[in-house]
């Protein structure tokens, strides 16, 4: 199994730009959980789904970010427009299922905006 | 609250043992765990605890659980350099799925 698939692994923008981070869980896994890790604030819960349906958005930061997941096998947590805050780490993990405890954690993808 | 504490950093000599410690607030706490984060990688989960055990062992991985203090160990026998990396406690509520991550244990393991 390859494991949680994060595209891109790195990205730079400019501020007020879109960005687009997309996610492919592990093949079975009905969880998705979307995380964001900063110096300041370690690593925080965003969002996750179980069956593709939103469970938990309360850690979504603002309207400014938003996240689907129109299928089993693919998830995009989007952010516009995008400021410097929201340079940080974004890591995608997929569970068996909502109460399964083991999450799977992708590779994370790096954002950097100027 | 949902605090979950960690000490930032430690240091210890390969050979010997290390021991992380994490605290959280949270009684009600059902499955305890940790996690491994090497530079530029994932978190990968090493093992987790159930909220009525005592110890979990696995291989030179030794979890202890204090419910009364609210207080969780981490300790790795003969610790090597592939070990350095930071170390992550999570915590699990009844059935949700939603973990509370502390802060991190940046282990630096010297030769």
């Amino acid at each position: 199994d390859a494991g949680v698939i994060q595209s891109p692994r790195h990205e730079v923008t400019e501020m007020g730009q879109e960005v687009t981070l997309r996610c492919k869980p592990i093949s079975g896994h009905n969880s998705l959980f979307w995380y964001r890790q900063t110096m300041m604030r370690g690593l925080e819960l965003l969002i996750y789904f179980n069956n593709n349906v939103p469970i938990d958005d309360s850690g979504m930061p603002e309207d400014r970010f938003s996240a689907k997941m129109p299928n089993a096998s693919f998830s995009t947590l989007k952010i516009q427009p995008s400021e410097p805050r929201d340079s940080a780490v974004y890591f995608c993990a997929s569970s068996l299922s909502q109460t399964q405890e083991t999450q799977y954690f992708g590779p994370g993808t790096r954002l950097l905006v100027l | 609250g949902e605090d979950v504490e960690q000490s930032l950093f430690l240091s210890v000599r390969e050979g010997d043992s290390s021991v992380i410690n994490c605290t959280y607030t949270d009684s009600s706490s059902t499955y305890l765990y940790w996690y491994k984060q090497e530079p530029g990688a994932g978190l990968q989960l090493l093992t987790y605890i159930f909220s009525n055990m005592d110890m979990k062992q696995d291989q030179r991985l030794t979890v202890l659980l204090n419910k009364k203090d609210k207080h969780l160990s981490l300790r790795i026998a003969d610790t090597q350099t592939g070990d350095s990396a930071i170390y992550f406690c999570a915590k699990r509520t009844g059935t949700a799925s939603k973990l509370t991550f502390g802060t991190g244990t940046r282990l630096q393991v010297t030769l």
